[in-house]
C-alpha cells in the first residue's frame, strides 16, 4: 500500500477566496484522484489527475473551478476557487497502485475538511 | 455511464448475526467490484474486493459474492461485532478513458451489542 499525506486537514475559509489542497505519497503510484463527500453522502469523483497533462474532470466539475496539478507521480494539488457556501465538504485524494485505472483498490487520504464562512 | 445502486441504506442488526449489502450496476464493461468501510471521521478503506472471473471471495468475517448475469453483487459480514458498526460502500468502477469511479450511496450499519 501506499501512505498518503493530504493537507491541509481541516480549514474555514471566506467566500470568494481559494483554498488550495496537496496529496504527497510516499511511493509511485499509477493514478490520482480527487473526490467531494458532503456530509452524510457518498463520495463523487471530480477528477483524475494526470502526471504533465490536464485533469480529466466528470461531469458536473470543471478545470476552472477546480484547477488540479500533478507535476511527477507523487504530488497533486487541487484548489477550490471562488469559494461558496455550496464548496463546504470534505475533499479526498485517492491513489492506486500498478494495474492500469480504476480496476485497483483505491487508497484514501484522510480528507480535508472545508467550510465556508 | 455506470449506475450503482446500493441497498439497504440503513442496516441495524444484533451482535453475532450477519448483515447483507446489495449493489447493483447496469454496465456489463465493469469487471472489479470492492468493498470500502468508512468509521465516522475516517477515511474510506478497502475490506474486500472481487473480479469478475470468481463468484465469491471470502476473507475471515467478510465475504463478498458475485452474480455477473443478474449484475449484481452482495457484501456479508457474519457474527457482526461492534466495531463492525461504520459506512460501507460498494463500487463499480469502469476502466474508461474517460475514467469513472461510481460508488454507492453507502449502507449505515449498526450493530447493537
Amino acid at each position: 500500500s501506499a501512505v498518503i499525506s493530504q493537507k491541509p486537514s481541516r480549514d474555514i475559509c471566506q467566500r470568494g477566496t481559494s483554498l488550495t489542497i496537496q496529496c504527497q505519497v510516499d511511493s509511485q503510484v499509477t493514478m490520482m484522484f480527487w473526490y467531494r463527500q458532503q456530509p452524510g453522502q457518498s463520495l463523487t469523483l471530480i477528477a483524475t489527475a494526470n502526471q504533465g497533462s490536464e485533469a480529466t474532470y466528470e461531469s458536473g466539475f470543471v478545470i476552472d473551478k477546480f484547477p488540479i496539478s500533478r507535476p511527477n507521480l507523487t504530488f497533486s494539488t487541487l484548489t477550490v476557487s471562488n469559494l461558496s457556501p455550496e464548496d463546504s465538504s470534505i475533499y479526498l485524494c485517492s491513489v492506486t497502485i500498478g494495474g492500469s485505472g480504476f480496476d485497483q483498490p483505491q487508497h484514501f487520504g484522510d480528507g480535508t475538511r472545508l467550510s465556508i464562512l | 455511464g455506470e449506475n450503482v445502486e446500493q441497498h439497504p441504506s440503513t442496516l441495524s442488526v444484533q451482535e453475532g448475526d450477519s448483515a447483507v449489502i446489495k449493489c447493483t450496476y447496469s454496465d456489463s464493461a465493469s469487471n472489479y467490484f470492492p468493498w470500502y468501510k468508512q468509521e465516522l471521521g475516517k477515511r474510506p478503506q478497502l475490506i474486500i474486493d472481487i473480479r469478475s472471473n470468481v463468484g465469491e471471495k471470502k476473507d475471515q468475517r467478510i465475504a463478498v459474492t458475485l452474480n455477473k448475469t443478474a449484475k449484481h453483487f452482495s457484501l456479508h459480514i457474519t457474527e457482526t461485532q461492534p466495531e463492525d458498526s461504520a459506512v460501507y460502500f460498494c463500487a463499480a468502477p469502469r476502466n474508461t478513458n474517460a475514467g469513472k469511479s461510481t460508488f454507492g450511496d453507502g449502507t449505515t450499519l449498526t450493530v447493537k451489542p
